[in-house]
């Protein structure tokens, strides 16, 4: 089974408009981390945002939130005002358990986002 | 602050060649990780270390891999021999442990490696 899904391979928005990223998870772990990470044409993989499975309030980040839903094992990412800058691959990953640092990442499949005018 | 910083950029090679990848890491960063992303297998991790010592390499394809880490500000991914296959995106990355689970991953700009 797909420890990360992410069912949307390409998105389109609007600019200014606010857009949704899919991302569901499995674990059977208590202890995980949810981030996601914008991968732009260049190449890099930059980080957006962390929500530890323990955390009571959504994570947000400037115009990046995290829709955590525990029960339902849903991370979304919600772009609020898109940019044209942001159009991009966006991969949600998935850390499981807690071993003080040492713990790889799993990556979805990704979704590319293009933001139109 | 530098970020994580890997050489070369881009790297074409033939089949047969060896190859080394370079990557320093955040300073301070205890661990270090090594993934690939291709468009068949996605991203995936092949190591990591802690601390300069490799802690899991199970993601390590073959024998022809190997990874090295001989100080806490350096890394090298080697490929020898290379094959075509190995044409992938090669990405470090290192990481801090922090408070309440927070451990986030900052990667470097990648290595495209051509196998021809």
């Amino acid at each position: 089974a797909q420890k990360i899904t992410q069912t949307q391979p390409g998105m389109f928005v609007q600019e200014k408009e606010a857009v949704t990223l899919d991302c569901t998870y499995d674990t059977s772990d208590p202890s995980y981390g949810l981030f996601w990470y914008k991968q732009p044409s260049s190449g890099e993989m930059i980080f957006l945002i962390y929500q530890g499975s323990y955390d009571q309030q959504n994570a947000t980040e400037g115009r990046y939130s995290l829709n955590f839903q525990k029960a339902r094992k849903s991370a979304n990412l919600v772009i609020s005002a898109s940019q044209l800058g942001d159009s991009a691959m966006y991969f949600c990953a998935m850390r499981e358990g807690w071993k003080g640092g040492g713990n790889k990442l799993t990556f979805g499949t990704g979704t590319q986002l293009k933001v139109e005018l | 602050d530098a970020g994580v910083i890997q050489s070369p950029r881009h790297e074409v090679t033939e089949m047969g060649q060896e190859v080394t990848l370079r990557c320093k890491p955040i300073s301070g960063h205890d661990y270090l990780f090594w993934y690939r992303q291709t468009m068949m297998r996605g991203l995936e991790l092949l190591i990591y270390f802690n601390n300069n010592v490799p802690i899991d390499d199970s993601g390590m394809p073959e024998d022809r891999f190997s990874a090295k880490m001989p100080n806490a500000s350096f890394s090298t991914l080697k490929i020898q021999p290379s094959e075509p296959r190995d044409s992938a995106v090669y990405f470090c990355a290192s990481s801090l442990p922090g408070l309440a689970g927070t451990d986030t991953q900052y990667f470097g700009p990648g290595t495209r490696l051509t196998v021809l």
